[in-house]
């Protein structure tokens, strides 16, 4: 069995601070790890994915991952937060079957 | 590419209504995976094809849910009878490689009143 929990269904941070999403896993493969975004009204989009590369993975807008085995998390981060991250934010897990198990999201929010 | 297409972005029905939603893939993808987004239970999984044949659909929730893939470039998933508890955003996916990230669809925005 796998799944994925994200802790805190909403983070608030203002523009400029540190932009940190927690992700939990729990699977018996070895998993692939993935970050999506989803802003108001669209699909989701792949920010970063871990496929047991480089467990630093960097992805599009700024935004970077670790792949961190002994604590079994895949953390989102962007050193400076821009308006124009408030959005959704999904973490994602496939295990053996390959079919990917999302997390419930987390809501990001940027003050001015 | 133009991405993955869903039509139409939004549909209002009556309970009891079919509903029909449409999906173009990505050109050259294998898969196709449908979607149904809610606040209360998130993403599910509804149903994935694989060339066209569907390999898994124990997400679909009832007998009311059926899906298709009629050829490479689309596929629908249909309702009938719909009811309020169907109203969701439902999403399109697809992917060249199993397990290497989806391109998601802008989603249908399904309200059944």
């Amino acid at each position: 069995a796998q799944s994925v929990t994200q802790l805190g269904s909403h983070v608030s941070v203002s523009e400029g601070a540190l932009v940190l999403l927690r992700c939990n896993y729990s699977s018996s493969v070895p998993p692939y790890l993935f970050w999506y975004v989803q802003y108001p009204n669209q699909g989701l989009q792949l920010l970063l994915k871990y496929t047991s590369a480089a467990t630093l993975v960097k992805g599009i807008n700024g935004f970077e991952a670790e792949f961190k085995k002994s604590e079994t998390s895949f953390h989102l981060t962007k050193p400076s937060a821009h308006m124009s991250d408030a959005a959704e934010y999904f973490c994602a897990l496939s295990g053996g079957s390959y079919i990917p198990t999302f997390g419930r999201g987390t809501s990001l929010i940027v003050h001015p | 590419d133009a991405g993955v297409i869903q039509s139409p972005r939004h549909e209002v029905t009556e309970m009891g209504q079919e509903v029909t939603l449409r999906c173009k893939p990505i050109s050259g993808h294998d898969y196709l995976f449908w979607y149904r987004q809610t606040m209360m239970r998130g993403l599910e999984l509804l149903i994935y094809f694989n060339n066209n044949v569907p390999i898994d659909d124990s997400g679909m929730p009832e007998d009311r849910f059926s899906a298709k893939m009629p050829n490479a470039s689309f596929s629908t998933l249909k309702i009938q009878p719909s009811e309020p508890r169907d109203s969701a955003v439902y999403f399109c996916a697809s992917s060249g490689k199993l397990g290497l990230g989806y391109t998601f669809g802008s989603g249908t925005r399904l309200t059944v009143v």
